[in-house]
C-alpha cells in the first residue's frame, strides 16, 4: 500500500523567506507523485506533478520540487514566500499503472504555511 | 470554460439520515472520482466512475455508493449518517483516455456536510 508522510502540520516563514515543505512516500512501484495547495473554503490545486521525466520539476506560481528516489521524498520549496502563498499544501502519491487520469491519489496530511509580513 | 461544479456546497442533516451530493465534471472529461476531507486531515479516496461504472473504491463502507450518468455527471450517496461523515466531500474529474503521464484531476470546492 502506499502512503505519504508530510512532516509538520504547520510552517510558518517570514514574506521573502524560502518555503520548505517535506514530503515522504512509501510505494512499491515508481510512483507518480503530487503537489496540490487548498485555500480556504476551495478545493485542491495542481501545483506540480513527477511523472518519471525530470527529476526537478517546476510548477506554478514559482514552486518547485526535486524527486529523490534514494530518499524516498519529493520536497516542495519556493524560493520566496509571498503572503498569496498563505494555505495548505497536500503532497500526493498515485500508482502510475492507470496513468496520471485515472488513478486514485494517497494523500498526505497537508501542511498549513502561515507567511508573515 | 466551466471547472467542476459540485452542489449543495453547504448542508445539514442529523444522524440517521440520508444525503446526495452532485458532481458535473469539467467540460471533455468522462471519469469522476470522489474523496472526503475530514477537518485538519487529507483528502481520502472514496471511490471512482467511469462509463457509468464503479472503477476503483477505497476503504468505505457500503453507506457510501454512487452513480454517474450517460452525461459523466456523477452523484455521492451516503446512507445512516454517523457523526463521523462529517467533512468536505470533493470531486475530481479526468480525462480518463488522456493516459500515461498527462492526465491531470481537476477538483471542485467541494460539499461541506455537517451532521448533527
Amino acid at each position: 500500500a502506499q502512503s505519504v508522510t508530510q512532516l509538520g502540520s504547520h510552517v510558518s516563514v517570514s514574506e521573502g523567506a524560502l518555503v520548505l515543505l517535506r514530503c515522504n512516500y512509501s510505494s512499491s512501484v515508481p510512483p507518480y507523485l503530487f503537489w496540490y495547495v487548498q485555500y480556504p473554503n476551495q478545493g485542491l490545486q495542481l501545483l506540480l506533478k513527477y511523472t518519471s521525466a525530470a527529476t526537478l520539476v517546476k510548477g506554478i506560481n514559482g514552486f518547485e520540487a526535486e524527486f529523490k528516489k534514494s530518499e524516498t521524498s519529493f520536497h516542495l520549496t519556493k524560493p520566496s514566500a509571498h503572503m498569496s502563498d498563505a494555505a495548505e499544501y497536500f503532497c500526493a502519491v498515485s500508482d502510475p499503472g492507470l496513468g496520471a487520469a485515472g488513478n486514485k491519489l494517497t494523500f498526505g496530511g497537508g501542511t498549513r504555511v502561515l507567511v508573515k509580513p | 470554460d466551466a471547472g467542476v461544479t459540485q452542489s449543495p456546497t453547504h448542508l445539514i442533516k442529523t444522524r440517521g439520515q440520508q444525503v446526495t451530493l452532485r458532481c458535473s465534471p469539467k467540460s471533455g472529461h468522462d471519469t469522476v472520482s470522489w474523496y472526503q476531507q475530514a477537518l485538519g486531515q487529507g483528502p481520502q479516496f472514496i471511490f471512482q466512475y467511469y462509463e457509468e461504472e464503479e472503477r476503483q473504491r477505497g476503504n468505505f463502507p457500503d453507506r457510501f455508493s454512487g452513480h454517474q450518468f450517460p452525461n459523466y455527471s456523477s452523484e455521492l450517496n451516503v446512507n445512516a449518517l454517523l457523526l463521523g461523515d462529517s467533512a468536505l466531500y470533493l470531486c475530481a474529474s479526468s480525462l480518463l483516455g488522456s493516459g500515461g503521464a498527462s492526465g491531470e484531476l481537476f477538483f471542485g470546492e467541494g460539499s461541506r456536510l455537517t451532521v448533527l
